[in-house]
């Protein structure tokens, strides 16, 4: 497996703002992704996280709400824009070893109020 | 869209017996499956996976089993602890999707003393 942190591991924020969340891997790895999972419902799939390209996302989630960064093959950003309470969620972060088995990372829980 | 469910929200077992945690898939074309727990306030946690061409995997205390015919998928937890208590996510890989996972909606194990 690979040890994944997220920064921040929680935040409350005011709405209007943005909260950019980071994702570090201790190994070079070749997919990483962004999940949402809000309160008490399961994990949804918001963009696949591409070295030096644009993110790729899933239906419903766009560019402009949650832009994406991934300099390198250790470590991706996700913004959540112009916040709203209905943001309120776990964001994780996910990379993919080997196969299609994925690993995740902790998570930051945001509250917006 | 098409999406992996599970049967039973929440299960209550007392300590010591054996658990099973049941899936079924809706997508045909799903070929890799992949168990996760999730503790309160943590990052999903990779218990087991299985590919479509087996019908059973172990691991250490855990087995999955794998029933194509009727898309069903199950987890079973031998001699359940108290730490096994959290919520469990079975997902899915269609063939050709570049690991994106498609998560079922949970089911929370409460072990009872």
């Amino acid at each position: 497996s690979a040890v994944i942190s997220q920064k921040p591991s929680r935040d409350i924020c005011q709405r209007g703002t943005s909260l950019t969340i980071q994702c570090q891997v201790d190994s070079q790895v070749t997919m990483m992704f962004w999940y949402r999972q809000q309160p008490g419902q399961s994990l949804t799939l918001i963009a696949t996280a591409n070295q030096g390209s644009e993110a790729t996302y899933e239906s419903g989630f766009v560019i402009d709400k949650f832009p994406i960064s991934r300099p390198n093959l250790t470590f991706s950003t996700l913004t959540v824009s112009n916040m709203s309470p209905e943001d309120s969620s776990i964001y994780l972060c996910s990379v993919r070893l080997v196969y299609e088995t994925q690993y995740f990372g902790p998570g930051t829980r945001l509250l917006v109020l | 869209g098409e999406s992996v469910g599970l049967h039973l929200p929440t299960l209550s077992v007392q300590e010591g017996d054996n658990s099973i945690i049941n899936c079924a898939y809706s997508n045909s074309a799903s070929d890799y499956f992949i168990w996760y727990k999730q503790e309160s306030g943590k990052g999903p946690q990779f218990i087991i996976d299985i590919r479509s061409n087996m019908d059973k995997r172990q691991g250490q205390r855990v087995t999955v089993l794998l029933n194509k015919t009727v898309k069903h998928l199950s987890l079973q937890i031998a001699a359940t602890q108290p730490g096994d208590s959290a919520v469990y996510f079975c997902a899915d890989t269609p063939t050709g999707t570049a690991s994106k996972l498609t998560f079922g909606t949970g089911t929370r194990l409460q072990v009872t003393l």
